[in-house]
């Protein structure tokens, strides 16, 4: 397994602003996901973020609004730009260690309320 | 287009009895299917998992069901406990992505 920590855990933000969130894993994995989870929905793959390399984004993400930078094998950050309220979602960042097939281990959430 | 789906937003069993969480799915190319547990406040934690090419896979008190045919898998837990409260995300594996449902919260009274 892997341990993986999140700041901030919470956040209200003004519409407009930027958030930057940092995702930290206790150990080396190649593979790391950011998510979101909008009240009462499921849990939407953003991106992947490979270490040295361009991050893989999903169909409805793009770069100028969550950009991803993953400088080692143990971090990563997502910001959330120009921020509305419709980005109000629980992001989660998720990594997979390889050991076991399809198992990614789920960093705790950041909480983000733009007002 | 949800290719994964958790038709009953919400559970209620009492203490003791057994739980039955269901999922849909519809891309018949998933290779692995997974159960996360979520608490509130915490990130989903993995539970239990089943390849595509078997039907059952037991762990303690949970156990996966997999029906190919008709796109459906399950998760038993029996019996069921206060602790088992919370909300549980059936996902499945396409290349190395997860595809989450929606969830299902799962309440165990005394």
């Amino acid at each position: 397994s892997a341990v993986i920590s999140q700041k901030p855990s919470r956040d209200i933000c003004q519409r407009g602003t930027s958030l930057t969130i940092q995702c930290q894993v206790d150990s080396q994995v190649t593979m790391m996901f950011w998510y979101r989870q909008q009240p009462g929905q499921s849990l939407t793959l953003i991106a992947t973020a490979n270490q040295g390399s361009e991050a893989t984004y999903e169909s409805g993400f793009v770069i100028d609004k969550f950009p991803i930078s993953r400088p080692n094998l143990t971090f990563s950050t997502l910001t959330v730009s120009n921020m509305s309220p419709e980005d109000s979602s629980i992001y989660l960042c998720s990594v997979y260690t390889g050991i076991a097939a399809y198992e990614q281990y789920f960093g705790p959430g950041t909480r983000l309320t733009v007002t | 287009d949800q290719q994964v789906k958790q038709n009953s937003p919400s559970l209620s069993v009492q203490e003791g009895r057994i739980s039955i969480l269901n999922c849909d799915y519809t891309n018949s190319m998933f290779d692995y299917f997974l159960w996360y547990k979520k608490y509130p406040a915490e990130g989903p934690t993995f539970l239990i998992s089943i390849s595509s090419i078997k039907d059952k896979n037991e762990d303690g008190r949970f156990t996966v069901f997999l029906n190919k045919s008709a796109k459906h898998l399950s998760l038993h837990i029996v019996p069921s406990q206060p602790g088992d409260s919370a909300v549980y995300f059936c996902a499945a594996s396409d290349t190395d992505k997860l595809i989450f449902g929606t969830g299902t919260r799962l309440q165990v009274f005394p």
